[in-house]
């Protein structure tokens, strides 16, 4: 079965500077892979994904995910953070061989002072 | 907008009490999850169905059992709660398919078992 790791419990980082989070899985199969983000008090909610096709990933609000095979990592990036990316941060995997579900990594909380 | 709706949003209970943790959603999704979150060990899998009345074990179903009456609407039930069940809570829904792997969670139940 797959799993994922996240190396970083805790990322503080000052507001503007570039961040990155760190996510490697493990798999021997063609994988799909998602970056999923709560924000305080909230639910989960999805923040870009990979299925195929080109290797980087982005998001809407500014975040980036390049998939990289012979690494086996899918790393989070953003080039400049706002005080409102504060959250914690979940990299996921489906996992083929239990139904397709996705399995989770640890969780990274992002922590972005003024 | 769509919507995950978990009916409590804190509650405290005693050992060998029992628990009902329900959860609504209004998508017409096919597939309905419960995850616990603790820190450090990110979202596990409890149990999911993906119809009504059909449910499959996750990865730590024990000491947990699940109901699906109707499609909307997905129950955790705790049968003789533990101090070891104390966690947060979240339910989820998607759609089935390629779908499948893009969930919408709800805010969480935070459960404390004194």
């Amino acid at each position: 079965a797959q799993s994922v790791t996240q190396l970083d419990s805790q990322v503080p980082v000052f507001e503007e500077a570039p961040v990155e989070l760190r996510c490697n899985y493990s798999s021997s199969v063609s994988v799909y892979l998602f970056w999923y983000v709560q924000y305080p008090n909230q639910g989960l909610q999805l923040l870009l994904k990979y299925l195929s096709g080109s290797t980087l990933v982005e998001s809407i609000n500014g975040f980036e995910a390049e998939f990289n095979k012979s690494q086996t990592s899918f790393h989070l990036r953003k080039p400049s953070v706002h005080i409102s990316d504060t959250a914690e941060y979940f990299c996921a995997v489906r996992n083929n061989n239990a139904g397709n579900m996705l399995t989770f990594g640890g969780g990274t909380r992002l922590m972005v002072k003024p | 907008d769509v919507k995950v709706t978990q009916s409590s949003r804190y509650l405290v209970k005693r050992t060998g009490e029992k628990v009902f943790l329900e959860c609504v959603q209004d998508m017409d999704h096919e597939n309905m999850f419960w995850y616990r979150q603790d820190p450090g060990l990110g979202l596990r899998l409890i149990y999911f169905s993906y119809d009504v009345k059909m449910k499959e074990k996750g990865d730590i179903p024990e000491g947990y059992s699940v109901s699906r009456e109707k499609k909307e609407r997905f129950s955790l039930i705790l049968e003789s709660a533990s101090t070891n069940q104390t966690s947060m809570y979240l339910c989820a829904s998607s759609l089935p398919g390629s779908g499948a792997n893009v969930l919408t969670f709800g805010a969480g139940s935070r459960l404390t078992v004194l």
